[in-house]
């Protein structure tokens, strides 16, 4: 379930550091959002979510931020640990839960 | 903690062939789905599945392509003359009655030789 990651934009950093994720999505009529983390050889695994009509949600250790101006959302991870080493995928559901995936980002975290 | 299932793991197979990849979703769920992921791209949507029908499909999802749910605990995808682009890593996933939060199983890995 690994995205190769040849041509897969990568974040590195270092344990403890915060890291962000950026994502763009296309659609403006998009009401729904979410972030999947995707490890080595695993599916995608639920992160986070946020509708339209918020512009922040946090959960634990994780805040996803929504620019509907500039159609734009972030997830950030604080205080980020090795284990958190995987993909991440923004998708957005375009109706009935078809989600449209971004592309990835690669986060590493060196201890 | 709950968890979809899928199995094989791995599927080989030769150009032609049909293959069903299967799905066990969670218990509770009603609303089923399988995405597919071919090597270095992005997760791509199949096909949604609601109340025994189709709810919504993409442009892959051919006449190639159809699911099933044969039991109550059972979701398939058949492929019914693979084609070397066909391979790919496949998910199954379900969501419950809110119809938001989907859990995808670990895939299964198709590989058409």
């Amino acid at each position: 379930g690994e995205s190769v990651g040849l041509h897969l934009p990568t974040l590195s950093v270092q344990e403890g550091d915060n890291s962000i994720i950026n994502c763009a999505y296309s659609n403006s009529a998009s009401d729904y959002f979410i972030w999947y983390k995707q490890e080595s050889g695993k599916g995608p695994q639920f992160i986070i979510d946020i509708r339209s009509n918020m512009d922040k949600r946090q959960g634990q250790r994780v805040t996803v931020l929504l620019n509907k101006t500039v159609k734009h959302l972030s997830l950030q991870i604080a205080a980020t640990q090795p284990g958190d080493s995987a993909v991440y995928f923004c998708a957005e559901n375009t109706g009935f839960q078809k989600l449209v995936f971004g592309t990835g980002t690669r986060l590493l975290v060196s201890p | 903690e709950p968890e979809v299932t899928q199995t094989p793991s791995h599927q080989v197979t030769q150009m032609g062939q049909e293959v069903i990849l299967r799905c066990v979703p969670i218990s509770n769920h009603l609303y089923f789905y399988w995405y597919r992921q071919i090597l270095g791209q992005k997760v791509e949507f199949l096909v949604s599945f609601y109340n025994n029908e189709i709810s919504e499909k993409s442009e892959i999802f051919d006449d190639q392509f159809s699911v099933e749910r044969p039991d109550g605990s059972n979701f398939t995808l058949k492929i019914r003359s693979t084609k070397l682009e066909d391979s790919a890593m496949y998910f199954c996933a379900s969501s419950g009655d809110n119809n938001e939060k989907l859990f995808f199983g670990s895939g299964t890995q198709l590989s058409v030789l």
